[in-house]
């Protein structure tokens, strides 16, 4: 069955800290990848997408992602976190079977 | 341009009782997709609509559970006799097609709790 891990359910982190959030995938086939972002009282965002070409992408507010293909990843990062980031992120996959699966989440909290 | 809309924001039923979920699509969207979303989870499909047609049911619940699309309006998410397991945060999205280059853009969500 398809499905996305998340490893860290809860990141603290202080001001200028980097981040990475782990993303695993579960899918034989070829995936498209995103990560999305719940800022607090908002809804959903896209942060960034991996369809295909260069493994790393760059997306919005600073934050970037690789996919690794033999590893089943694709990992968030950001160099140096704000308060302004903290929020829920969710890693997600389509496989082109019309929804997207999600992972459970990972709520990271920037403490300044 | 209008994200997508989703009314209430927030519904409180008690047992037994009726919950009507609306979405609005963006303009020129013509998919729509619910996810429920329960607590310390992640987001869960469940239905997949177009203009008066239910095209992917897999993640509804068998039972008590409906959506529709219709022609003129919003799109619904009903649940009839409401139990305690139902409370969760239901989310729509909409997108212009229905592959993975169009974006999937998602509303506010609607907390609905049962008491």
């Amino acid at each position: 069955a398809q499905s996305v891990s998340q490893h860290n359910h809860h990141v603290i982190l202080s001001e200028a800290a980097s981040l990475e959030l782990g993303c695993n995938y579960s899918y034989g086939g070829t995936v498209n990848l995103f990560w999305y972002v719940q800022y607090p009282g908002q809804h959903l965002q896209l942060l960034l997408k991996y369809f295909s070409g260069d493994p790393l992408v760059k997306g919005i507010k600073g934050f970037e992602a690789e996919f690794i293909k033999s590893k089943f990843s694709f990992n968030l990062r950001k160099p140096s976190v704000q308060w302004s980031d903290t929020a829920e992120y969710f890693c997600a996959f389509y496989t082109g079977r019309r929804a997207l699966t999600f992972g459970s989440g990972t709520r990271l909290q920037v403490q300044p | 341009n209008a994200g997508v809309m989703q009314n209430p924001r927030h519904l409180v039923r008690r047992r037994g009782q009726e919950a009507r979920l609306r979405c609005s699509p963006m303009k020129g969207h013509s998919h729509v997709y619910w996810y429920r979303q329960l607590p310390e989870e992640g987001l869960k499909f469940m239905v997949y609509l177009q203009k008066e047609n239910i095209i992917d049911e897999s993640g509804m619940p068998k039972e008590r559970f409906s959506a529709e699309f219709p022609k003129e309006g919003p799109s619904i998410l009903r649940i009839q006799q409401v139990v305690r397991g139902d409370s969760a945060a239901y989310f729509c999205a909409s997108s212009r097609r229905e592959n993975a280059d169009n974006e999937q853009f998602f509303g506010p969500g609607t907390r609905l709790t049962v008491l």
